[in-house]
């Protein structure tokens, strides 16, 4: 079965540095989807950045970058040159390939402070 | 940019009574998808959709219905609410499957109380 895990709760981090944020993910299958989604203080859900498991390359997308480590069933999420406004709720989620049931499963969440 | 448009935004209702919840999506997405939020549990999918009149069974299914009625429109209904699913919902939607839209679009959510 799927499953998701992000341990660590929450991170305080100073303005301008870089932070990772942790997930590992189960499955069966051989080809699947990884995401990380940010959610801000309105509640709102927005896409940051995926993987396909079969891209060996890093995915990146502006400020934000993953380090995948297929063996160890790892992708952090970097963000680098942290602003205020990277304040919020992040969550890991993953869709399995094979069987293409669409189903995505997410993680609990990293609640990150950016402090001035 | 997709466009998932959710109905009501708050909804209060009481014990043992019925709820729709409303979804629409204007990018002709074939999957819609319904989560929960709650505070310790993330979001935990309830049912999703790959397109008119499917259901697939979410995670967290029990107490809930959902219908798909048209490519755009997805429902979530609680017909006998109970004060375990005050909660915070969430649609969304994607184009799964394509291989190139991935990406779940999320409605602005509803907040359901239901005393």
């Amino acid at each position: 079965a799927q499953k998701v895990t992000q341990t660590q709760t929450s991170i305080s981090v100073m303005e301008k540095t870089t932070v990772t944020m942790d997930c590992v993910y189960e499955t069966r299958d051989s080809s699947y989807f990884l995401f990380w989604y940010k959610q801000t203080a309105s509640g709102e859900i927005v896409f940051l950045i995926r993987q396909d498991s079969y891209k060996k390359e890093n995915a990146t997308e502006g400020h934000y970058s993953l380090n995948f480590q297929k063996p160890k069933s790892s992708i952090g999420l970097i963000i680098t040159a942290t602003q205020i406004e990277d304040s919020a709720v992040y969550f890991c989620a993953m869709r399995e390939i094979t069987g293409n049931t669409g189903k995505l499963i997410f993680g609990l969440g990293t609640t990150l402070q950016v402090q001035p | 940019e997709a466009a998932v448009t959710q109905s009501p935004r708050n909804k209060v209702t009481v014990t043992g009574g019925n709820v729709t919840l409303s979804c629409r999506q204007t990018n002709s997405h074939n999957y819609m998808y319904w989560y929960r939020q709650d505070t310790g549990h993330g979001l935990r999918l309830i049912h999703y959709s790959y397109g008119a009149g499917n259901l697939q069974i979410g995670d967290v299914p029990d107490g809930y219905k959902a219908t798909r009625t048209t490519q755009e429109d997805f429902f979530l209904l609680l017909e006998l609410a109970s004060p375990s699913q005050t909660s915070l919902y969430f649609c969304a939607s994607s184009d799964a499957g394509t291989g190139c839209a991935e990406t779940l679009y999320f409605g602005s959510g509803t907040r359901l109380t239901v005393l």
